[in-house]
């Protein structure tokens, strides 16, 4: 079954604001984890990952942290922009075998303006 | 470089029909997948492809869904008959190889069954 899930469904924000998006995953086996964007009628894009063997990775506007010990992952958007606004998915993948992404339900984030 | 190609976007068809989708890779990526999201859920994987070999189709329902890769490089997704609750949109994505962690995803196909 599936074994990465996220806090809360749903995040409202002010333009400006820092997000934080919340991932908690079950699997202690996984050793790559990726954060993706969606936005209505596209597929899932890819915004950062980060491998098992580091606690922290910075993009552009962009944190990913990984917490091994309660096994949890989120994405920090600083300045959040009306742009943002989209649905925000953790997967998690576990090196051996198929080599698949296993993703969790998602959170929508909502930028008000 | 072009992104992954996914045909039609949207398709209507009554329960008990059949339906296909089709999907082009970003040329030189040896892996295929097909996801299933649901409304509301993330994307499940169906299938994958290396090249044209099937690597994982453990949660794809065989009895009515199939999918081919033939050549390696387009690939086709079949549901027949379709139910209602096969109604999603279906993701193509496509990577490198097996160890490379970029995947690729189309706009997906929108499929409601009625």
């Amino acid at each position: 079954g599936e074994s990465v899930g996220l806090h809360l469904p749903t995040l409202s924000v002010q333009e400006g604001d820092n997000s934080i998006i919340n991932c908690a995953y079950s699997n202690s086996a996984s050793d790559y984890f990726i954060w993706y964007k969606q936005e209505s009628g596209k597929g899932p894009q890819f915004i950062i990952d980060i491998r098992s063997n580091m606690d922290k990775r910075q993009g552009q506007r962009v944190t990913v942290l990984l917490n091994k010990t309660v096994k949890h992952l989120s994405l920090q958007i600083a300045a959040t922009q009306p742009g943002d606004s989209a649905v925000y998915f953790c997967a998690e993948m576990t090196r051996g075998g198929s080599e698949k992404l296993v993703f969790g339900k998602g959170t929508k984030l909502t930028v008000n303006p | 470089e072009a992104g992954v190609a996914q045909s039609p976007r949207y398709k209507i068809i009554e329960k008990r029909q059949s339906v296909a989708f089709w999907c082009n890779p970003i040329s030189g990526h040896a892996t295929l997948y097909w996801y299933q999201q649901i409304l509301g859920q993330g994307p499940k994987l169906l299938i994958q492809f290396q090249n044209n070999g099937v690597v994982d189709d453990s949660q794809l329902p065989k009895d009515r869904f199939s999918a081919e890769r033939l050549k390696g490089v387009d690939s086709t997704l079949k549901i027949q008959p379709a139910k209602l609750e096969d109604s999603a949109v279906y993701l193509c994505a496509s990577s490198l190889d097996r160890a490379s962690y970029g995947y690729t995803f189309g706009s997906g196909t929108r499929l409601t069954v009625v």
